[in-house]
């Protein structure tokens, strides 16, 4: 099966610190990878996605970054979190580049900013 | 870039009536378009889809319709049942990416 791992699962970081969230993808080679931040009672923004190894596509201008130093792995950073990175964030992964393949997430990060 | 409206925001029925989530897109390339449901806590699960060559959808008591003419698709959940309560996502997917709807929220009354 295809499994979609995230850590933590929780996190409480004070404004200023760096961040680094992690996402490992198994069952599956050469994924679609795609970081979403879900906002308190809002939809999902996709920040970032990556169709291979060093390959990365932004989004929205922000404060964080994403890095795929593997096939299944991808991750999310700061250099310095802001209370507005506060969030759910979510990895998922798809297949291929064709429009219509389905997209599976993970179980998430809860990322508080104090 | 592609926009989904969905709505209603909330919704809440009684156990055993059947429940309808709305979304509208705008970009007419879109061709695929999932719904997911969202538990407190938990990511977000695919529980149906449909692509751009089919009208309607079923699995047991969830059904997705799509009327590309008018870019507007439906979920419909029927004989409703009190753990079908979440959060519920539709998307519009085009050249790989997805925008999602901003939610609605579902409550079964037992």
């Amino acid at each position: 099966s295809q499994t979609i791992h995230q850590w933590p699962a929780t996190l409480v970081q004070p404004v200023g610190s760096p961040l680094s969230l992690e996402c490992t993808v198994e069952g599956t080679s050469n994924p679609n990878l795609y970081w979403y931040r879900q906002a308190a009672g809002r939809g999902l923004q996709l920040l970032f996605y990556s169709v291979g190894i060093g390959q990365i596509s932004s989004e929205v201008p922000q404060n964080l970054s994403a890095s795929r130093p593997q096939d299944r792995q991808f991750i999310l950073s700061s250099k310095k979190l802001l209370l507005s990175d506060s969030g759910f964030y979510l990895c998922a992964r798809g297949q291929g580049t064709s429009g219509s393949h389905e997209q599976y997430f993970g179980p998430g990060t809860r990322l508080t900013v104090t | 870039g592609e926009n989904v409206e969905q709505h209603p925001s909330t919704l809440s029925v009684q156990e055993g009536d059947s429940a309808v989530i709305k979304c509208t897109y705008s970009d007419s390339a879109s061709n695929y378009f999932p719904w997911y449901k969202q538990e407190l806590g938990k990511g977000p699960q695919l529980i149906i889809d449909i692509r751009s060559n089919v009208g309607e959808k079923k699995d047991q008591r969830i059904a997705v319709t799509l009327n590309k003419t008018a870019k507007h698709f439906s979920l419909h959940i029927t004989e409703t049942q009190p753990e079908d309560s979440a959060v519920y996502f539709c998307a519009a997917k085009v050249a790989g990416k997805s925008t999602f709807g901003d939610g609605t929220t579902l409550t079964v009354k037992p």
